[in-house]
């Protein structure tokens, strides 16, 4: 059974990096799209970017600027950085598997922004 | 304001069939890109229901199903139960933005 867990900081100073990791197992890192999704609270869901096995990466638009995926294969692990947040980043962060639509979900994690 | 949209709410009685739309255009849905439906309860991550637009995975019950023509792509579930109250999500990919997106979101509410 695959299970995907974020984890990092729940409060994040306005203009500082957000920084989250997802730690997967049941399954490789090297094979499939791995995505970080998010979803301010009582909002929609929004895509954040995603990263192939083979270590491409493609961002939302709106958030390109601002955004890095990577992959750590030896932990099995993919990471999400995003640098100047402000109030409005203030969401639930989710890191997911997307094979033939997003198959695999972590439980997500809450991101406030404040000072 | 949503590349995808939905309408924000439905309702029907238990028992009942829904439905729930996704309408696009031709940088989307309507260039034969899959539509994805998602279902959130309250509290949870979002659960994949429906992929490739008209695919149930392992375990969904075969009351939910998946449409797509032209621009749009519909969710109908069928015997409708109190278990089924919850967001649900449509997602495709926007050749225009080169980004996945996702509908507004549908909250459903069982009468």
């Amino acid at each position: 059974q695959v299970q995907l867990q974020e984890s990092g900081p729940g409060l994040v100073k306005p203009s500082e990096t957000l920084s989250l990791n997802c730690t997967v197992s049941g399954d490789s890192i090297n094979s499939y799209y791995w995505s970080w999704i998010r979803q301010p609270p009582g909002k929609g869901l929004e895509w954040i970017g995603y990263i192939y096995y083979s270590g491409s990466t493609n961002y939302n638009p709106s958030l390109k600027s601002r955004v890095t995926i990577s992959a750590d294969t030896s932990k099995n692990q993919f990471s999400l950085k995003l640098s100047s947040v402000t109030a409005a980043d203030t969401a639930v962060y989710y890191c997911a598997r997307v094979s033939s639509g997003i198959d695999y979900w972590g439980q997500g994690t809450l991101v406030t922004v404040s000072s | 304001q949503s590349v995808l949209t939905q309408p924000p709410s439905v309702s029907g009685a238990p028992g009942q069939r829904i439905t729930i739309s996704c309408t696009g255009s031709s940088s989307n849905i309507g260039a034969a890109y899959d539509v994805h439906w998602y279902q959130q309860l309250p509290g949870a991550a979002p659960k994949l229901l429906i992929y490739g637009n008209i695919n149930r995975p392992s375990g969904v019950p075969d009351r939910f199903s998946g449409s797509k023509s032209g621009t749009s792509a519909s969710l109908a579930i069928s015997g409708l139960q109190a278990e089924d109250e919850a967001d649900y999500y449509c997602q495709s990919y926007d050749s225009s933005l080169s980004a996945w997106v996702f509908g507004g979101g549908t909250k459903l509410t069982v009468l």
